[in-house]
């Protein structure tokens, strides 16, 4: 069965430094979505992505965040300078072509000491 | 007043017992609903969708009331294994499509 895959599965950063989280979406599925939880809260809704581009971001979604799609497979999520509270599971999504439901990937669990 | 609000539990049930979930959501353009399963420190899963028909998969039942803006999950039979958080979600329409906002979820614990 097709799966969202991600990489890595923990990743411990210092305060200040820059993180790539990385994404390969199930392959015919067109769009993709970056969610994060934080321990203990619901899961938040960070950016949705088509064809390209940003077609929607959260507010949490600020200037310290972006993604890419640098290839046909991966989709990545940056984060330039990471916070203390940026700690969180991120999950990585996507969805096929005329369908709302997302598949999410297992997360990576960032930790920001 | 919260897009999606979920009674948090938990749901302490035996082996064998039904229950029941419900779940409102405030936004009544919402037209997309689902029910996900999350198991601790894991991805949120897909369940299944609900429909305004209701819908039935195997032990799960999920019902839509447009008009009260609620949604529910009827699990039958319990099982040890159907020990999970069970998330309602709805799609944010409207600016973008395909967003999804989860409510915090409704833990269940089935025992023996």
């Amino acid at each position: 069965e097709p799966e969202v895959t991600q990489t890595p599965s923990h990743q411990v950063t210092q305060m200040g430094q820059e993180v790539i989280l990385r994404c390969v979406p199930i392959s015919n599925h067109l769009y993709f979505y970056w969610y994060r939880q934080i321990l203990g809260q619901k899961v938040e809704f960070l950016v949705s992505f088509y064809n390209n581009e940003i077609s929607e971001k959260s507010e949490i979604f600020d200037d310290q965040f972006s993604v890419e799609r640098p290839d046909g497979s991966n989709f990545t999520l940056k984060i330039r300078s990471t916070k203390l509270e940026d700690s969180a599971m991120y999950f990585c999504a996507s969805s096929g072509r005329g369908r709302v439901e997302a598949f999410f990937g297992q997360g990576t669990r960032l930790t920001v000491v | 007043r919260k897009e999606v609000e979920q009674d948090p539990g938990p749901f302490n049930v035996p082996e064998g017992a039904t229950v029941a979930f419900n779940c409102t959501y405030s936004n009544s353009a919402s037209q997309s609903f689902f029910w996900y399963r999350q198991d601790c420190r894991k991805e949120p899963k897909l369940l299944m969708s609900v429909y305004s028909s209701g819908n039935e998969d195997g032990r799960f039942t999920a019902q839509l009331n447009r008009a009260s803006q609620y949604i529910s999950l009827l699990i039958r039979d319990s099982k040890l294994s159907d020990s999970a958080t069970y998330l309602c979600v709805v799609n944010r329409p409207g600016g973008g499509f395909q967003k999804l906002v989860f409510g915090t979820g409704t833990r269940l614990l089935v025992s023996p």
